[in-house]
């Protein structure tokens, strides 16, 4: 069965300081890794993905994120912090060739940025 | 969340009775999904489905009902059945990939939050 851990409830940061939001994950084969922002009360935005290709992969709105194999990790990053980043974080996984296409989602990681 | 409805916003429901909560899509999308979130935790899937006329059970179908009539809309059912239904549900769907993997992402709706009174 595959899973995903956030290991941070919270993470604070000063706007304008670099950003990490950690993840880790386990699932057979090679995983298709993504991550989604959630503001309150609303759905949740696709911020990025890796598939294939490159490590390092950009998104939305500035962040990117490094895919390490070795580490089973997926960790977000941003260079420099805004205040309207501050939302929910969410890293998800679906094993490869799984026929429901299901993601299964971390807990999530609420990221406070302080002016 | 531009492309996928759901309605309502909000509701309220008594115990004991029966709501249904709307999910409709105009990407033409062929998969359709049904997230329930609780304060401090992830997604937990309740239904998904494919295509038309096909759903599956996801890790919390009980006390939840679906269907789907129409590649458009996948409505959920929480039955009486359910015992805490009290939640933020969540629908997404997806572009089953055919000849590219850069449509593998499900694409949210801006939720349904509902109470039981």
């Amino acid at each position: 069965a595959q899973s995903v851990a956030q290991p941070e409830d919270q993470v604070n940061v000063a706007e304008g300081n670099p950003l990490t939001v950690k993840c880790t994950y386990s699932v057979s084969g090679n995983p298709y890794l993504f991550w989604y922002v959630q503001y309150p009360n609303r759905g949740l935005q696709f911020l990025l993905k890796y598939i294939t290709g490159d490590n390092l992969v950009k998104g939305s709105y500035g962040f990117e994120a490094e895919f390490n194999k070795s580490q089973t990790s997926f960790h977000l990053k941003k260079p420099s912090a805004l205040v309207s980043d501050s939302a929910l974080y969410f890293c998800a996984v679906r094993a490869p060739g799984d026929a429901g296409n299901m993601l299964t989602f971390g807990g999530g990681t609420r990221l406070m940025v302080k002016p | 969340d531009g492309g996928i409805t759901q309605s309502p916003k909000y509701l309220f429901r008594k115990e004991g009775q029966n709501v249904t909560l709307s999910c409709e899509q105009n990407l033409n999308h062929d998969a359709m999904y049904w997230y329930r979130q609780d304060p401090g935790q992830g997604l937990r899937l309740i239904y998904y489905s494919q295509i038309v006329n096909d759903f599956q059970k996801g890790d919390i179908a009980e006390g939840y009902s679906v269907s789907r009539e129409k590649k458009e809309s996948f409505p959920l059912t929480v039955t009486s059945a359910q015992k805490n239904p009290t939640a933020f549900y969540l629908c997404a769907s997806k572009q089953t990939p055919r000849t590219s993997l850069s449509t593998d992402t499900q694409y949210f709706g801006p939720g349904t939050r509902l109470t039981v009174l």
